[in-house]
This record gives C-alpha cells, sequence and structure tokens, in this order.
C-alpha cells in the first residue's frame, strides 16, 4: 500500500472543461509534489509545495493551478487544457523540502489525463 | 544545468542472470546525490538505490548496487540474480545538495525486461 494515493486514477476531459486531481499523503511528510510524466520527455517538476506554502513554479502555465490546503493534502486544478497536456500526472511527498536534498521523495501511483 | 543521460532505452535479461544500466549526468557541483527509481507497469514510482556524492563506497541494496564514478560522472546500476518482478521502467535521478528539495532532474529511463 502505498503512503502517497492519488485520485482519480484516470481522467478524460474537453478542452473546455474544469477538473481537478487530488493527492493525499499519510506518511506525515511537510512537503509535497507535482510531476508530469509525457510519452517523449523525462520527469518534469512542476510544483513544490513546504508546509503548505509553495515554494517552486518551474514555469508551469497558468492553465494548471495547485492548491495545498494542508500538509496532507494537494490539489491540481485543471482548466481549458490542451491536447499536448495529456500525460502521467504524479504526486510524491519528502519529509522536508529544504536543507539536505537526500530526503526520500516518495511518489504515488499517478493520474492518467487524456485531453480530447 | 545538470543534466542526466541514460543511453540504453531498452535492455532484457534472463532471469537470474546479471543486469548493468548506464547512466550518466553533468554537473559542476561537488556535493549533490543520486538516485535509481523503478516504474513497474503499476506506473508508482519506487526509489530502489540512493548515493551520496561525498562517499567514496558504492551503495548496495540487497541484489541492488551501484558503480558510482565521480570522476567520470557515471552512475550505473547493476541489478544480480534478476527477477520477473523486476520488469520495469528504471530512471536515474540526480539532486543537489542543499538545493530545492523535490527539484530531482531525471533521465529519459530504461526500460528492462527480464525474461524466464
Amino acid at each position: 500500500e502505498t503512503g502517497v494515493t492519488q485520485t482519480p486514477r484516470h481522467l478524460v476531459m474537453g478542452m473546455t472543461n474544469k477538473k481537478s486531481l487530488k493527492c493525499e499523503q499519510h506518511l506525515g511528510h511537510n512537503a509535497m509534489y507535482w510531476y508530469k510524466q509525457s510519452a517523449k520527455k523525462p520527469l518534469e517538476l512542476m510544483f513544490v509545495y513546504s508546509l503548505e506554502e509553495r515554494v517552486e513554479n518551474n514555469s508551469v502555465p497558468s492553465r494548471f493551478s495547485p492548491e495545498c490546503p494542508n500538509s496532507s493534502h494537494l490539489f491540481l486544478h485543471l482548466h481549458t487544457l490542451q491536447p499536448e497536456d495529456s500525460a502521467l500526472y504524479l504526486c510524491a511527498s519528502s519529509q522536508d523540502s529544504v536543507g539536505h536534498s537526500g530526503n526520500t521523495i516518495y511518489f504515488g501511483e499517478g493520474s492518467w489525463l487524456t485531453v480530447v | 544545468a545538470q543534466t542526466v543521460t541514460q543511453s540504453q532505452p531498452e535492455m532484457s535479461v534472463q532471469e537470474a542472470e546479471t543486469v548493468t544500466l548506464s547512466c550518466t549526468y553533468d554537473t559542476s557541483e561537488n556535493n549533490y546525490y543520486l538516485f535509481w527509481y523503478k516504474q513497474p507497469p503499476s506506473r508508482q514510482m519506487i526509489l530502489v538505490i540512493r548515493q551520496e556524492a561525498y562517499k567514496q563506497q558504492n551503495a548496495t541494496e540487497n541484489r541492488f548496487s551501484v558503480n558510482f564514478q565521480k570522476a567520470a560522472k557515471s552512475f550505473s546500476l547493476k541489478i544480480s540474480d534478476s527477477q520477473l518482478g523486476d520488469t520495469a521502467m528504471y530512471f536515474c535521478a540526480f539532486s543537489n545538495y542543499g538545493g530545492s528539495q523535490g527539484n530531482l532532474i531525471f533521465g529519459k529511463g530504461t526500460k528492462l525486461s527480464v525474461k524466464p
């Protein structure tokens, strides 16, 4: 059983829809992340949250909007996406987000997003 | 900018044999961390092994070991006594020491198939 759970596992949405991906971690970690995994690119970090504060945003388009209401939950709100946004979106968490970078990052199983 | 290169898109190995996956990276930093992650068909990324750059001793975890060559910027993964459950995508990743946590830089991955 994973300590990081993501819902939904699969999502198909139209370009004009609004949907959200949800992530919950049960590990007592302070940092949470969204990664994007496309077929032809390496994993890309999208957002980092530490203690519910966003600490990094890697030039992600505004059609992706993260929300971190508490240290256990992370959302990715999706609005007017493009077909090229179809990918596997992975949520992850780690104990801390600053200091020694060697903290292990634990991943969820991902949410498959298809934009039609 | 740091980069991670995995030059073998696909590899296969017979069950019980040994296989080595290659990874090279580029950085001007002296302190950093290196990781191997495994992504089975379930899509959940699982940490296999990690190495601190300041440690000369190669990391080992049961059947998994690394050959860390700092001067050559090489970080290969050796899987001994391969098992069918080792079939997965394997990603090499790099993280700066003390940098923004979660900013793992991933290679494009190597698809490993273990054949009975």
